[in-house]
C-alpha cells in the first residue's frame, strides 16, 4: 500500500486569495487524483494528474480555478484560486498503487474554510 | 460514463439488528467496486473492495458485500450492528484498471438506535 501525507490539514482563508495543497506519496505512482467533498456531500473527482502531462479535469472543474502540478511520481499540488465561500470543502488526494489490500488510498484531507 | 446510486439517504437500525446498504452502478463492464466509511470529522476508511473473482467479499469490522452482475449491485451487509457503526457510508466504482479516479455514490447516513 501507499502512505499519503497531505498538508495543510486545515486552513481558514480570505476570499479572493489562493491556497496550495500538497500531497506526498511514499512510493512512485503513475496517477494521482484530487477530490472535493463539499459540506455534507459525497466526494467528487476534480482531476487526474499524470506525471509529465497536463492534468485531466472533470466536467465542472477548470484549470484556471484548480491548477495542478505533478513534478514527479511522488508529489502533486492542487491550488484553489481566487477563493470564495463556496470553495469551503474538504480536498483529498488519492492514488491507486495497484490491486493490493487497500486499492485506492486517500490522504487525510485538507479542510478549507473561506471567509 | 459510469454512475453510482445509493437509494437510501438515511437508514436507522437498532443496535444488534442486521444491516443492508444498497448500491447500484451503471457501467458497461464490471468495474472495481468499493465501500468506504466516514465518521464525523474523520477521513475515509476502506471497508472492502471487489476487483474480480469471488462475488462475496469480506471486509473489516464484520462487513461483507456481494457483487451481483445481473443486478449491477454491490450491497453492503452486516449481521449485527454496533453503536460505533453509526457513520456515513459511500459506495464507489472505479474503471480503467486504476487509471481513472473513483465515482462515488451520494452516501447513506447510518443511525443506530439503542
Amino acid at each position: 500500500s501507499a502512505v499519503i501525507s497531505q498538508k495543510p490539514s486545515r486552513d481558514i482563508c480570505q476570499r479572493g486569495t489562493s491556497l496550495t495543497i500538497q500531497c506526498q506519496v511514499d512510493s512512485q505512482v503513475t496517477m494521482m487524483f484530487w477530490y472535493r467533498q463539499q459540506p455534507g456531500q459525497s466526494l467528487t473527482l476534480i482531476a487526474t494528474a499524470n506525471q509529465g502531462s497536463e492534468a485531466t479535469y472533470e466536467s465542472g472543474f477548470v484549470i484556471d480555478k484548480f491548477p495542478i502540478s505533478r513534478p514527479n511520481l511522488t508529489f502533486s499540488t492542487l491550488t484553489v484560486s481566487n477563493m470564495s465561500p463556496e470553495d469551503s470543502s474538504i480536498y483529498l488526494c488519492s492514488v491507486f498503487p495497484g490491486q493490493g489490500i487497500y486499492g485506492y488510498t486517500f490522504g487525510s484531507g485538507t479542510r478549507l474554510t473561506v471567509v | 460514463a459510469q454512475s453510482v446510486t445509493q437509494p437510501d439517504i438515511h437508514i436507522t437500525v437498532s443496535e444488534g439488528a442486521s444491516l443492508e446498504l444498497r448500491c447500484n452502478y451503471s457501467y458497461g463492464a464490471t468495474p472495481y467496486l468499493f465501500w468506504y466509511v466516514q465518521s464525523p470529522g474523520q477521513g475515509l476508511q476502506l471497508l472492502l473492495k471487489y476487483f474480480s473473482g469471488d462475488t462475496l467479499v469480506q471486509g473489516i469490522k464484520g462487513f461483507e458485500a456481494e457483487f451481483k452482475r445481473s443486478q449491477s449491485s454491490f450491497n453492503l451487509r452486516k449481521p449485527s450492528v454496533h453503536w460505533s457503526d453509526a457513520a456515513e457510508y459511500f459506495c464507489a466504482v472505479g474503471v480503467g484498471g486504476g487509471a481513472d479516479g473513483l465515482t462515488f455514490g451520494k452516501g447513506t447516513h447510518l443511525i443506530i438506535q439503542p
